[in-house]
This record gives C-alpha cells, structure tokens and sequence, in this order.
C-alpha cells in the first residue's frame, strides 16, 4: 500500500468556487501533514501543515485531518486565478531525518 | 526573504556523462535534501546531509550519487554516469533543524535532460 495517495486531478473550478483537495496516508504513525503549493516550473512552497487531527485555517486556506480514516484536506475558499497550480500533500516521516513523503499532487486549475 | 537557489535551472547531458547540479541553502540552514521528480510522478527523498555527512538514503541513490558540500555553502548533488532515467527535476530542500514541524524551503529545482 501506498503511503500518501493523491488524486492526480487535473481539477477545473470556476472562480469564486470553494475547491477541496484530498490525500489518504497508510501509516497511523504520521503526526503532521503538510500541503505545499507548486507552480509550474518552481519548486514546492509551504502553505500551511496541522499536527495530528483537526483544523487549521490561514486566511481562505484550511487544512483538516482526520486520523481515524487516516483522511487529510485542503479547503480553498473563494478561489482565484492565482491558486491555479499543483497541490501536494507530504508527511515528514516519524524518525531520522524527518524526509518527506509526498502524495503525487493535485493540479488546480481556477478558470476566470 | 531568504530563498534556496539552485543552479542550472536546466542541463542536458549525453547519457553516461557526470553532472554536478548545484543548491545554496538559506544561510543559518544546517540540513540539507535532495528530491527529484520524474515527469509525472511523486517528487522522492533523495538523501538528507548534516554535519558534513548522509544522514540518510534512498535506495534511489545508488553508487552513481554524491553530494558534498564542498566550501561550507554551495551543496552540491552529483552523478557520475547519467543514465537516461536519471531525466527528472532535482529539488534541493534546507531546513535548520530537523524537526517534523520545520518547514523544508524547497529551491525552484533543475531539470535534468539526459539524452
């Protein structure tokens, strides 16, 4: 089984639209989740992470976990043409150097 | 704000030849990471480095990767003989304490092309 799923998407909301983006993890042992944001041809930046179950809201953005179907998401309220990019979802693993584990990414597309 | 910057942003190779793909991590940054993305699928640890030394690593990385970090700031990522499944985007990653709830500042990556 695969440690972080994704929906690979494409998705296509028109503006103004809540959009809500999905990943599954396997291992019961991951504490925090994060959700980076990539555009094209730029590397992933962090837009927010939430530690073990419940919400975590930055401004339109809000990231909710649910550990007991093992179930994270991103909420984007209002959408906007800029959010138009990849979304990943990534855990740091439990021990040694904390790498990464990232879900494939969804790509957004928010259509004006 | 400080930034990861990488260099090239692109290089193409001929398969077999070595290439070194550069980062500068944001500067009070004591850990250091390489990813890769293959076109379309996960971006995938790499190797983490502390201290001068692997702190950990893939099965990706075989004896054809190295990194260093040669003058106390470039981190550098090589390969000695690419092959054309090396093709990906490298993403270097720093971090200044390995902690799960410090955010990895990922650079703006090097596509890799090997023909």
């Amino acid at each position: 089984q695969k440690e972080v799923e994704q929906d690979p998407g494409p998705l296509s909301v028109p503006e103004g639209a809540i959009v809500s983006l999905n990943c599954t993890y396997s291992n019961s042992a991951f504490q925090y989740f994060m959700w980076y944001r990539q555009y094209s041809r730029k590397g992933p930046e962090l837009l927010m992470y939430t530690y073990s179950s419940g919400n975590k809201e930055d401004g339109r953005f809000t990231a909710q976990v649910d550990k007991s179907s093992k179930y994270i998401s991103l909420f984007i309220r209002d959408s906007q043409p800029s959010d138009s990019a990849t979304y990943l979802c990534a855990t740091p693993t439990t021990s040694g150097t904390y790498k990464y584990i990232f879900g494939t990414g969804t790509r957004l597309k928010v259509l004006a | 704000e400080p930034e990861v910057t990488q260099t090239p942003s692109h290089q193409v190779t001929q398969m077999g030849q070595e290439v070194i793909l550069r980062c500068v991590p944001i500067s009070n940054h004591l850990y250091f990471y390489w990813y890769r993305q293959i076109l379309g699928q996960k971006v995938e640890f790499l190797v983490s480095f502390y201290n001068n030394e692997i702190s950990e690593k893939s099965e990706i990385f075989d004896d054809q990767f190295s990194v260093e970090r040669p003058d106390g700031s470039n981190f550098t990522l090589k390969i000695r003989s690419t092959k054309l499944e090396d093709s990906a985007m490298y993403f270097c990653a720093t971090q200044w304490e390995a902690a799960p709830y410090n955010e990895q500042f990922f650079g703006p990556g090097t596509r890799l092309t090997v023909l």
